[in-house]
């Protein structure tokens, strides 16, 4: 079955950097593009930034652009975040999820558990 | 971006009730519409897609409807297992965009 897992969140001061990692497991990594999606405590779910199956194209949402960056490793089905500059808003967590489709413009068919990311200092 | 915008915020329903969803989008977004439910320290977990389409494994008693900017998801004869906050999000346009969830309280 399909699995996605998190690993990297954690307490991180104000403009210090912090990698999250997904390890994804029970499908075919390659044929999917893959998401990471966060939500801040008590408000609802915001899209953060998108990995296309072919590596062709990744995407960001304007409030993470120039800050996060994300990878992939077909080799590992492993996908990362980057967060650098970190904000206080960007306390959350955060869920890698997969697409439905190869390209990064659809729904979410399966999440992670998720992994939280505390911005304070 | 496309704004989505859920009524109501909040809800108090009883086991066995109808309960209904809105969800507006500011803009037409041609069925490309899913529903995911979650609970509390939970993932959301997909429910519907294209606006009614059901997911494999979901229960019939969910059904999604609308079309061009309104949307409905409808849960009849309410379970224990459905309280829970419900969030509608669209894929027509990007960046993709949720509304800000309804919770279906006891």
């Amino acid at each position: 079955q399909v699995q996605l897992v998190e690993s990297g969140g954690g307490v991180v001061q104000p403009g210090r950097s912090l990698r999250l990692s997904c390890v994804a497991s029970g499908f075919a990594f390659n044929s999917y593009a893959m998401h990471w999606v966060r939500q801040s405590p008590g408000k609802g779910l915001e899209w953060v930034a998108v990995f296309y199956s072919d590596g062709s194209k990744k995407f960001y949402a304007d409030s993470v652009k120039g800050r996060f960056t994300i990878s992939r490793d077909s080799a590992k089905n492993t996908l990362d975040l980057h967060m650098s500059s970190l904000r206080a808003e960007d306390t959350a967590i955060y869920y890698c999820a997969r697409d439905m489709a190869a390209i990064g413009e659809s729904y979410f068919e399966f999440w992670g558990p998720g992994s939280l990311v505390t911005v304070s200092s | 971006d496309i704004q989505m915008t859920q009524s109501p915020s909040s809800l108090s329903a009883s086991i066995g009730d109808r309960v209904i969803i809105t969800c507006r989008a500011s803009q037409d977004i041609g069925e490309s519409l899913a529903w995911y439910q979650q609970k509390p320290g939970k993932a959301p977990k997909l429910l519907l897609f294209g606006a009614s389409r059901l997911q494999s494994g979901v229960p019939s008693r969910f059904s999604g409807g609308g079309s061009g900017t309104d949307y409905t998801l409808t849960i009849t004869s309410l379970q224990p297992e459905d309280f829970a906050t419900y969030s509608c999000q669209q894929y027509y346009g990007t960046p993709l965009t949720f509304g800000q969830g309804t919770k279906v309280e006891i």
